[in-house]
């Protein structure tokens, strides 16, 4: 069965600090790993995802399948930032395409 | 575009009675997925359409919650009777299957269970 671990519930900062955020997964095909954010009293909305791999907001994530990781990193975390954000895992295929499997988020709060 | 429309907003019910909600997606967007979201737990796919037929139930308690997705648009999620373990943000989300694109939600509908 596939999972998404998010192993910090809460991670806090400073304005300008690198952050990173960190995401394990399990699955047993090729993965499709996405991060969403959601602000708050906002909608929860696409961050990035990895078969694109784009910086958005001055965040990137590299899929390592060796260790089975899709961190979200940024080197100078921002106020704007804080947010609950949640690494998500798509089946890439079979009936439920498209199924997302979400991990229990991260709250980073960046401090000024 | 207009993004995926849900209501009502805020629903309170007392346990076992019934309640409705209602889910508007993106035109054009064939698959509508319902995802619960319990306090501090991440989203759980509840029910998956592909235009009007059920592509994935297996996570729906079927024995309460029902869902419908009549001429393959809009979408209804009902639960009967409620329970206090039902008190959630039930999201429904929209997508062009086989674009890799992930997906738009809507604002969701946060149901408390007295």
């Amino acid at each position: 069965a596939q999972r998404v671990t998010q192993p910090e519930k809460l991670l806090s900062v400073f304005k300008g600090a690198p952050v990173e955020l960190k995401c394990n997964y399990s699955y047993s095909g090729s993965p499709e790993l996405f991060w969403y954010v959601q602000y708050s009293r906002q909608r929860l909305q696409l961050l990035l995802r990895h078969i694109s791999r784009e910086s958005i907001k001055g965040f990137t994530a590299d899929l390592n399948k060796g260790e089975t990781s899709f961190h979200l990193k940024k080197p100078f975390a921002q106020e704007e930032d804080s947010a609950m954000y949640y690494c998500a895992l798509m089946n890439a295929g079979g009936t439920s395409y498209g199924k997302l499997t979400f991990g229990q988020g991260t709250i980073l709060t960046v401090h000024p | 575009e207009a993004g995926v429309a849900q209501s009502p907003r805020y629903k309170i019910i007392e346990k076992r009675q019934s309640v409705a909600f209602w889910c508007n997606p993106i035109s054009g967007h064939a698959t509508l997925y319902w995802y619960q979201q319990i306090l501090g737990q991440g989203p759980k796919l509840l029910i998956q359409f592909q235009n009007n037929g059920v592509v994935d139930d297996s996570q729906l308690p079927k024995d309460r919650f029902s869902a419908e997705r009549l001429k393959g648009v809009d979408s209804t999620l009902k639960i009967q009777p409620a329970k206090l373990e039902d008190s959630a943000v039930y999201l429904c989300a929209s997508s062009f299957r086989g674009v890799n694109y992930g997906y738009t939600f809507g604002s969701g509908t946060r149901l408390t269970v007295v």
